[in-house]
């Protein structure tokens, strides 16, 4: 089963638009952390955000706000005024810490391909 | 501070063929892995290092090897090339990580290796 679903596969907006990218995610472990990674087309990978499964407080920087809902087990990224530049694909990662689990280890899902047209 | 180095960037393989995918990093991080990142399918962990001379098997280890002779190195062998392996492949790092403080992983530029 995937421990990290990405529903959106792609999604397109046209520039100014908000935009949220869903993370739903799963989980046995009571301490987890969860992260978003950017992929630009020139391929590498940009870390965004963490947040431990200890502090449900969203987050806003700049632009970008996440809101980690511990009940819907989901973590969500949303782009305010969406500009050409944040075309790109989006990764939402897990990583866990319960016993027999590898520290550091990224469970990563599918990715949300985002489009931004001008 | 050059971070997670991976070279090279593009290579294509002829069936059969092997080849060591290149990676340094010069952060003193003692955890190292190995991605693979198939179409629509995010990264899957190939494997992992947690200091040099330690290493095990991630999610798809099969047609893969690694060594950790030192902190700054952490190379992955493909000795039989097959078209099943062309994808692209991140090397990537974390500090020392203790139990309830993670931190977030340094990944490289990426490996684009094509198997024909």
């Amino acid at each position: 089963a995937q421990k990290v679903t990405q529903a959106q596969t792609e999604i397109s907006v046209v520039e100014k638009e908000d935009v949220t990218l869903d993370c739903v995610y799963e989980t046995r472990d009571t301490t987890y952390y969860l992260f978003w990674y950017k992929q630009p087309p020139s391929g590498e990978l940009v870390f965004l955000i963490r947040r431990n499964s200890f502090d449900e407080q969203n987050e806003i920087s700049g632009r970008y706000s996440w809101n980690f809902q511990k009940s819907t087990s989901s973590f969500n990224f949303t782009i305010t005024a969406s500009q050409v530049v944040d075309s790109a694909v989006y990764f939402c990662a897990l990583s866990e810490e319960g016993r027999g689990s590898t520290l550091g280890r990224l469970y990563f899902g599918r990715g949300t391909q985002l489009t931004v047209w001008p | 501070n050059a971070g997670v180095t991976q070279t090279p960037k593009f290579r294509i393989l002829k069936i059969g063929q092997s080849m060591t995918l290149q990676c340094a990093q010069d952060m003193n991080h003692n955890y190292m892995y190995w991605y693979r990142q198939d179409p629509g399918m995010g990264l899957k962990l190939i494997y992992y290092s947690v200091g040099a001379g330690i290493t095990d098997k991630g999610e798809v280890p099969n047609g893969y090897n690694v060594s950790r002779s030192t902190t700054e190195d952490f190379p992955l062998r493909l000795e039989l090339a097959a078209p099943s392996q062309t994808s692209v492949y991140f090397c990537a790092s974390s500090p020392r990580i203790k139990r309830g403080s993670n931190t977030e992983a340094f990944f490289g530029q990426g490996t684009r290796l094509t198997v024909v």
